[in-house]
C-alpha cells in the first residue's frame, strides 16, 4: 500500500483565521515533506521532516508552521494568511534511503483558498 | 545547481498514435530520476524511478529509460485515460527533488 492521506480536501479561510492541514501515512515511511503547488507549475519544496525532526525549511514565512507529533503524522498550521497562499499543498512520504534515489509518494493534496 | 526540462510542453495525440516525452537534466551525482502523472486538482501519481543509465522501466502502456543526460517516457498506443500531466524529477546528492515544468498530454478518442 502506498497511499498518503491528506485532509480537509478543501479549505476555505480568512486572512485572520488559523487552521491546520493533515497528512497521514502507514508506510513505515521515516521522511514526510510539504509542498505548494500553483496552477501549471511544479510542485515547491516546503518543508522537510526526518525521523521527526525538521531537517530542511526553504525559507518559508512564519505564518505556515510545520508539527510532526510521530513518525506516521505531520500537520501544517496556518495562520494570517495572504491570498497568494492560496494553492493546492501536497503532502509526500519516502524511505529516507541514504544511497540510491528515495522515492516520494504523494497524497491527493489539500486545495486552499484564502479570502 | 540541478536542472530538468521537459518537453514538449503540451502535446495532442490521437488515440493510438504512440510518442515520445522529453526530459532533460544535469545533476550533481544522480541518485535518482522519477516520472509521475498528475492529473487536475491532485496530487502527483508515482509512475518509475530510473537509478542509472541504461536501465528501463515497463508498466502497461508506458516505459521509460534513462541515458546521462535525458530520460524518455515512451507512450504506446495511448488511451484518453491517458490525458494528464507527466513530471520527471531528478534527486542529486542532496535530498530535495528538482522538478521539471511537466509536459500535458491529451489523448483525443
Amino acid at each position: 500500500d502506498t497511499e498518503v492521506t491528506q485532509t480537509p480536501k478543501h479549505l476555505v479561510m480568512g486572512m485572520t483565521n488559523k487552521k491546520s492541514l493533515k497528512c497521514e501515512q502507514h508506510m513505515g515511511h521515516r521522511a514526510m515533506y510539504w509542498y505548494k503547488q500553483k496552477a501549471k507549475k511544479p510542485p515547491e519544496l516546503m518543508f522537510v521532516y526526518s525521523y521527526e525532526k525538521l531537517s530542511i525549511n526553504e525559507s518559508v514565512p512564519s505564518r505556515f508552521s510545520p508539527e510532526c507529533p510521530n513518525s506516521s503524522l505531520l500537520n501544517l498550521h496556518l495562520h494570517a494568511l495572504q491570498p497568494e497562499d492560496s494553492a493546492l499543498y501536497l503532502c509526500a512520504s519516502s524511505q529516507d534511503t541514504q544511497g540510491a534515489g528515495d522515492t516520494q509518494y504523494f497524497g491527493p493534496g489539500t486545495r486552499l483558498t484564502v479570502l | 545547481e540541478d536542472q530538468v526540462t521537459q518537453s514538449p510542453e503540451a502535446l495532442r495525440l490521437q488515440e493510438g498514435e504512440s510518442s515520445s516525452l522529453n526530459c532533460s537534466y544535469t545533476v550533481s551525482g544522480l541518485r535518482g530520476l522519477f516520472w509521475y502523472r498528475q492529473d487536475p486538482g491532485k496530487g502527483p501519481e508515482f509512475l518509475f524511478t530510473l537509478y542509472s543509465a541504461g536501465e528501463e522501466k515497463e508498466k502497461e502502456r508506458l516505459k521509460a529509460t534513462l541515458t546521462k543526460k535525458e530520460s524518455f517516457l515512451h507512450i504506446t498506443a495511448p488511451k484518453p485515460e491517458d490525458s494528464a500531466t507527466y513530471l520527471c524529477a531528478v534527486q542529486g546528492s542532496a535530498r530535495q527533488l528538482t522538478f521539471g515544468s511537466g509536459t500535458q498530454l491529451t489523448v483525443l478518442p
